[in-house]
């Protein structure tokens, strides 16, 4: 019963490199959610799916991009990674998006930009 | 920007104590829901309290809602050394949900 699933879960680049975060739910949920945390600031809302097919951004999403592959899957993608963009990042997915519903999260993605 | 403040920052106490978090914001809501993180993990989803209710209760935990205040509270009782975490209260509206930056609760043993 893996729930969330997020790869990698560590990861150092250097500035003005790209690479994806993968995130794989086997809920069978709708919707699809990626947050960054960074210390004292909670959490911060980058993208969001409300369904396949459909993304949306959030509070956050400069420098960022989504693709919701599948059902399943929902990557984000960082195009020319900078030093802004060091945090742990979450994803989460939830039954749907409207009436909003508890969301189950994955337990992280630590990135560290140089 | 954050919706829930939490209050506060920090907590620490014995175990057997009970503990209290608060959570205030700003703008309507259609749920409340706290949430739980070990160091390391990501959330665990705790409890939700619609906006049309005052109070809950899940085992240990009670929460209460007041929207005419726009507060919440969740009280941990008899707390245990495993219920060491921070706790994030979570404002969802129509279609977004809005994390504060958390309680760090420490139960000494």
């Amino acid at each position: 019963n893996a729930g969330v699933t997020q790869t990698p879960k560590f990861q150092v680049l250097k500035t003005g490199q790209s690479m994806t975060l993968q995130c794989a739910q086997d809920m069978n949920h709708n919707s699809m959610y990626w947050y960054r945390q960074d210390p004292g600031m909670g959490l911060r809302l980058i993208y969001y799916s409300a369904s396949e097919g459909t993304t949306d951004k959030g509070e956050v999403p400069n420098g960022y991009n989504v693709s919701r592959l599948n059902k399943r899957e929902f990557s984000l993608r960082l195009e020319s990674a900078a030093p802004s963009q060091t945090s742990v990042y979450f994803c989460a997915s939830s039954g749907r998006v409207s009436q909003p519903q508890p969301q189950h999260f994955g337990d992280g993605t630590r990135l560290s930009i140089l | 920007s954050q919706q829930g403040e939490e209050d506060p920052q920090a907590l620490s106490i014995q175990e057997g104590e009970n503990a209290t978090m608060n959570c205030s914001y700003k703008t309507s809501i259609n749920n409340l829901q706290w949430y739980r993180q070990n160091s390391g993990r990501g959330l665990v989803h705790l409890i939700l309290i619609r906006s049309n209710e005052r109070e809950k209760h899940s085992g240990r935990l009670r929460v209460t809602l007041d929207t005419s205040k726009k507060s919440s509270s969740l009280l941990i009782t008899a707390s245990r050394a495993a219920d060491t975490a921070s706790y994030f209260c979570a404002t969802a509206g129509f279609n977004d949900m809005r994390f504060g930056a958390g309680t760090r609760l420490t139960v000494k043993p």
